[in-house]
């Protein structure tokens, strides 16, 4: 089965730019999109297709997607954006793959 | 404006089947390209998809799950079911549906928009 795999935590200062990574298996070759989850409130989606954002998020989230890796970044990192991120992809044998998520913290 | 919301029982007991109800709305499922999926999270853990079923009725399961899940749909009255069969308490946590817009030309589904979660505990 296909797996995504994530470090568990980020830590960033506000203003600075936070990296969120998500690994798998040429996982270049498929189509990612990132989810972020506030304490006590259901997953937003964030970036699909790799680096697009949908309607009403913030121009600092974007995404790449190359070799083995894709990446979140936010820039100019604010203390709202303070949650966990999930990755996720579809996969012909697993369907849909979630990454196990990363905290992100700003300090 | 696309919305969904679960329903279901807060509590069930060790070994008994957990019927969920998404009921949504701003959509159709009879679209091609749309699905409704359902996922769950047990408390401080991460996500984990569990099934979903498309506009054809193809229904798509977790592997490890498979054999104790079924995902069925009520066109006319834009409701998705998901049954779960020999509760454990280790199936303890907060279960979401979601509409996911899958590409099959790109091997591609993402959830754009999800439920409030409804959190399920198993006790005796």
């Amino acid at each position: 089965s296909y797996e995504l795999t994530q470090s568990p935590s980020v830590s960033v200062s506000p203003g600075q730019t936070a990296s969120i990574t998500c690994s798998g298996y040429k996982l270049g070759e498929k189509y990612v999109c990132w989810y972020q989850q506030k304490p006590g409130q259901s997953p937003m989606m964030i970036i699909y297709q790799d680096n697009k954002r949908p309607s009403g998020i913030p121009e600092r989230f974007s995404g790449s997607n190359s070799g083995n890796t894709a990446t979140l970044t936010i820039s100019g990192t604010q203390a709202v954006d303070e949650a966990e991120y999930y990755c996720q992809a579809w996969d012909s044998s697993t369907d849909v793959v979630f990454g196990g998520g990363t905290r992100l913290t700003v300090l | 404006q696309v919305t969904l919301r679960e329903s279901g029982p807060a509590l069930v007991k060790p070994t008994q089947t957990l019927t969920l109800t998404c009921t949504f709305s701003g959509f159709s499922l009879n679209t091609r390209g749309l699905c409704v999926s359902w996922i769950r999270q047990p408390p401080g853990k991460a996500l984990e998809w569990l099934a979903l079923i498309d506009w054809d009725d193809e229904q798509y399961y977790t592997t490890s799950l498979k054999t104790r899940l079924t995902i069925s749909k009520d066109t006319s009255k834009n409701q998705v079911v998901l049954t779960m069969t020999n509760m454990d308490p280790v199936d303890t946590g907060t279960y979401f549906c979601a509409r996911m817009n899958f590409h099959s030309e790109n091997d591609e589904g993402y959830l754009d928009y999800w439920g409030q979660g409804a959190l399920v505990t198993v006790s005796s």
